[in-house]
């Protein structure tokens, strides 16, 4: 069956370092690959979409890469700030349907 | 602004009672879809709609029903609340299946 893993284990960083997450993904080849952040208590908030034949997406600060061979996108955020703290969630889309899976999310935490 | 509202963001019921949740969008959209989170489970899909009066089941549509009247609006029920539906419940819409879902702030809700 499909599976998308993220780390479920927070990761702490400190202030002005890159944060990198991993959204690993197995049994299906997406077409593309969504990230997003959320807040406690309040919905997803869409950050950035990466195409199967686009190996790296930037916006601002943050950089997403696409590797279809290793199965796997990463999630980088630069010059981390106390206010990147989140938790971003990584979603697949296959190609068909009107669908997303979601991962279960990263939990960052940018200390000062 | 785009924009996802849900009818509320705390709801208590009580167990067999039936309960609806509000969704409305007012980006035209013609996909919108209902979401349940749990600590450690993820997001995980209960029901989507892809046009006016047309709907799929999700991932976990056991317990619940959905109705699409109008483009703008999609609304989950619970027929019979049950404790175990107590959670966090997300709406969210998108253009297509493969565009970024925009989400609403969410609805808590606990059956006691």
């Amino acid at each position: 069956s499909q599976k998308i893993e993220q780390n479920s284990e927070a990761l702490n960083i400190q202030e002005g370092k890159t944060a990198t997450l991993t959204c690993n993904y197995t049994n299906y080849s997406p077409a593309y690959l969504q990230w997003y952040r959320q807040d406690p208590g309040r919905g997803p908030v869409f950050l950035l979409l990466i195409r199967e034949n686009e190996k790296e997406k930037r916006k601002e600060r943050l950089k997403v890469t696409f590797d279809t061979t290793l199965k796997q996108s990463l999630f980088h955020i630069t010059a981390s700030q106390p206010a990147d703290s989140a938790t971003y969630l990584c979603a697949p889309w296959s190609g068909g349907g009107n669908k997303l899976t979601f991962g279960t999310g990263t939990q960052l935490k940018v200390e000062l | 602004d785009v924009k996802v509202t849900q009818s509320s963001r705390y709801l208590v019921k009580r167990t067999g009672e039936k309960v609806f949740l509000e969704c409305v969008q007012d980006m035209d959209h013609e996909n919108m879809f209902w979401y349940r989170q749990d600590p450690g489970l993820g997001l995980r899909l209960i029901y989507f709609s892809y046009d006016v009066k047309m709907k799929e089941k999700g991932d976990i549509p056991e317990g619940y029903s959905v109705s699409r009247e109008k483009k703008e609006r999609f609304s989950l029920i619970l027929e019979s609340a049950s404790t175990n539906q107590t959670s966090m419940y997300l709406c969210a819409s998108s253009l297509t299946g493969r565009d970024e879902q925009y989400f609403g702030p969410g609805t808590r809700l606990t059956v006691t």
